[in-house]
């Protein structure tokens, strides 16, 4: 299975702060990878998929980039509802993987 | 309203069997494949299953490969996970999600558009 592992596991940032969250593949996965945000007891949400497109409905500040191995996802501008955890998942093949999660904390 | 509720979780002793549900609304449920999504306690989440639109073709993650078995009614709009031989490892969250697909230059992606709220599994 190919393994995605995310850096850092976890950040300490302020409103308005720029974010960026790796994601790396242990193989080429071309550019399909996602990113979802998970609220604290809450179900994911889909934020960017084929790496850098942003889903409907989800603001600007979010974006994602990448292809091969290495992706990121980045906040231009932190909000207070984007202090969460965040995952990246491959859908280059089965069994689908997700990264181990990033917190976002205050 | 697009939505999917979870349901079926409980406490189950190891060994045990348990079904969930996912029951769909707001879309064209036999249009999509649907997946499953676990999240242990306090840990990240793992994919466990999908399921093509007319139930044709499933996939699983080696954990649950033979003990596990996800199906689908489009009569009934739902979505199901078979769970047996549960272990104490099996104990999370369980999701169920649409499988959309997209299109960009001509290349599909998959990615997990809607989510269940999630129903808990606990083998003790």
């Amino acid at each position: 299975a190919i393994q995605m592992t995310q850096s850092p596991s976890s950040l300490s940032a302020s409103v308005g702060d720029r974010v960026t969250i790796t994601c790396r593949a242990s193989q080429g996965i071309r550019n399909e990878l996602a990113w979802y945000r998970q609220k604290p007891g809450k179900a994911p949400k889909l934020l960017i998929y084929a790496a850098s497109n942003l889903q409907s409905g989800v603001p600007s500040r979010f974006s994602g980039s990448g292809s091969g191995t290495d992706f990121t996802l980045t906040i231009s501008s932190l909000q207070p509802e984007d202090f969460a955890t965040y995952f990246c998942l491959q859908d280059y093949n089965y069994p689908r993987t997700f990264g181990q999660g990033t917190k976002v904390e205050i | 309203e697009v939505q999917l509720v979870d349901s079926g979780g409980g406490l189950v002793q190891p060994g045990g069997s348990l079904r969930l549900s996912c029951a769909a609304s707001g879309f064209t449920f036999s249009t999509y494949w649907m997946t499953w999504v676990r999240q242990a306690p306090g840990k990240g989440l793992e994919w466990v299953a999908n399921i093509n639109q007319d139930g044709s073709n499933r996939h699983y993650v080696d954990s649950v490969q033979g003990r596990f078995t996800i199906s689908r009614d489009n009569g009934r709009n739902s979505l199901f996970l078979q769970m047996s031989s549960l272990r104490a490892e099996d104990t999370a969250v369980y999701y169920c999600a649409r499988d959309h697909t997209y299109s960009d230059s001509g290349v599909y992606y998959d990615a997990f558009d809607i989510w269940g709220q999630g129903t808990m599994v606990t083998v003790s």
